[in-house]
């Protein structure tokens, strides 16, 4: 089945500062890789998402970028803000197959 | 669009007892729902598939007899905790798909077993 590695754990920036949070995955079939933020105590939302016929995708301060060859993919914030700060989850599938995520980073962002 | 709905979002039961939490997608139909298990500071578990009018397909190491699935209508599905113990206590959510790639999720149901 597939397997996600997802890291930083813990990622701690100032306002204003970009940050990363790089995912690899072990299924080369998969084709769908979207990124979750998730809020204490509430649901993971979607908010941007990859499919494997692109290389990068931006929705203004995120962006995504994907490796099909290496296996890895990388969501992307710039500017970052107070209200960023969150639990960020990767993910991958191969449609119709269910999700598998990665272990989520924290994001934490300093003013 | 694509919004889903969880009940009850608290809810605490007492140690043998039954509880049923309900999912609904309210503005779309949804062929296939799916029910996570969150424990703190911890990644989404898979517990259940389940498509309209078939039986659940669940994750090895979940029981299905405690934990039972009922996806009834395209826009409700259910998950009852039988017999529930104190080690049932966590964070359960669940998401809905319309027949395309996007999961959508509900708001989650904090659990607490006495």
């Amino acid at each position: 089945g597939e397997n996600v590695e997802q890291h930083p754990s813990t990622l701690s920036v100032q306002e204003g500062d970009s940050a990363v949070i790089k995912c690899t995955y072990s299924d080369s079939a998969s084709n769908y890789f979207p990124w979750y933020k998730q809020e204490l105590g509430k649901r993971p939302q979607l908010i941007i998402d990859i499919r494997s016929n692109v290389g990068e995708k931006k929705d203004q301060r995120i962006a995504v970028t994907l490796n099909k060859t290496a296996k890895h993919f990388s969501l992307h914030i710039t500017e970052t803000q107070p209200e960023d700060s969150a639990v960020y989850f990767c993910a991958a599938s191969q449609y119709p197959s269910t999700l598998t995520f990665g272990k989520g980073t924290m994001l934490l962002v300093s003013p | 669009g694509a919004v889903v709905s969880q009940h009850p979002s608290r809810v605490i039961c007492k140690s043998g007892t039954s509880v049923k939490i309900e999912c609904r997608s309210l503005d779309f139909q949804a062929t296939t729902m799916f029910w996570y298990r969150q424990f703190p500071k911890q990644s989404l578990m898979l517990m259940a598939t389940s498509n309209e009018g078939s039986k659940a397909t669940y994750e090895q190491g979940v029981e299905k007899d405690k934990f039972l699935i009922n996806h009834a209508s395209l826009t409700l599905s259910t998950l009852t905790v039988t017999s529930a113990h104190p080690e049932d206590s966590s964070f359960y959510i669940c998401s809905a798909r319309a027949g395309t790639v996007e999961q959508y999720f509900g708001p989650g149901t904090r659990l607490t077993v006495t």
